[in-house]
């Protein structure tokens, strides 16, 4: 099983500035075969990413992924006051598991 | 567009036992795989069972294996989950997601559409 492992726990930033999420994978995750999401309080997590750098349809450019292997980002460039929000990384193909998440709070 | 909603939640006693329901839109059902997952309260989200598109595969999380069942009814465009032997660490907010791989593949895809979740409190 694939353990992933997300930093920070916490990012407190203000509007405007540039959001960095890191996952890390306890093994190489093949294909590429990762996902970020969002959640917002009281709403279903929303796919912002896949295959660790393509864009789920609808989400604006300021949402970038990259990475490979065991080390993956999720990077906002500018945070706009709708991105403060749980990220949560998963690892699919052989398993569906998921990272305990990133919380992106107001600084 | 794709609209899943779920329903059956509720609270049961510690033993007892509920059965979700998924209702499924927007998309051709009878051709993706489909998920439940759940997200216990302040707490991060935990992949619960899969069946592939044609019900003839079903994984679970060990930690619901051999209490829950998933399953679903492509005539009704409907999916299931059956949770029997309820415990208290049941609690959750349970989620039912697409999978994103059409048809006949054989490795798990990312979730790409979600529904709003059902409440499910075990307690006495």
């Amino acid at each position: 099983e694939i353990v992933l492992t997300q930093s920070p726990g916490t990012l407190s930033l203000s509007p405007g500035e540039r959001a960095t999420l890191s996952c890390r994978a306890s093994q190489s995750v093949s294909s590429s075969y990762l996902a970020w999401y969002q959640q917002k309080p009281g709403q279903a997590p929303r796919l912002l990413i896949y295959g660790a750098s393509s864009r789920a349809t609808g989400i604006p450019d300021r949402f970038s992924g990259s990475g490979s292997g065991t080390d993956f980002t999720l990077t906002i460039s500018r945070l706009e006051p709708e991105d403060f929000a749980v990220y949560y990384c998963q690892q699919y193909g052989s398993s569906a598991y998921f990272g305990p998440g990133t919380k992106v709070d107001i600084k | 567009q794709v609209q899943l909603v779920e329903s059956g939640g509720g609270v049961v006693q510690p033993g007892g036992s509920l059965r979700l329901s998924c209702a499924a839109s927007g998309f051709t059902f009878s051709s993706y795989g489909m998920h439940w997952v759940r997200q216990a309260p302040g707490k991060g989200l935990e992949w619960v069972a899969f069946i592939r598109y044609d019900g003839s595969n079903k994984y679970y999380a060990d930690s619901v294996k051999g209490r829950f069942t998933i399953s679903r009814d492509n005539s009704k465009n409907t999916l299931y989950l059956q949770m029997n032997s309820l415990r208290a660490e049941d609690t959750a907010v349970y989620y039912c997601a697409k999978d994103s791989n059409y048809g006949d593949y054989v490795r798990v895809g990312y979730f790409d559409y979600w529904g709003q979740g059902t409440l499910v409190t075990v307690s006495s």
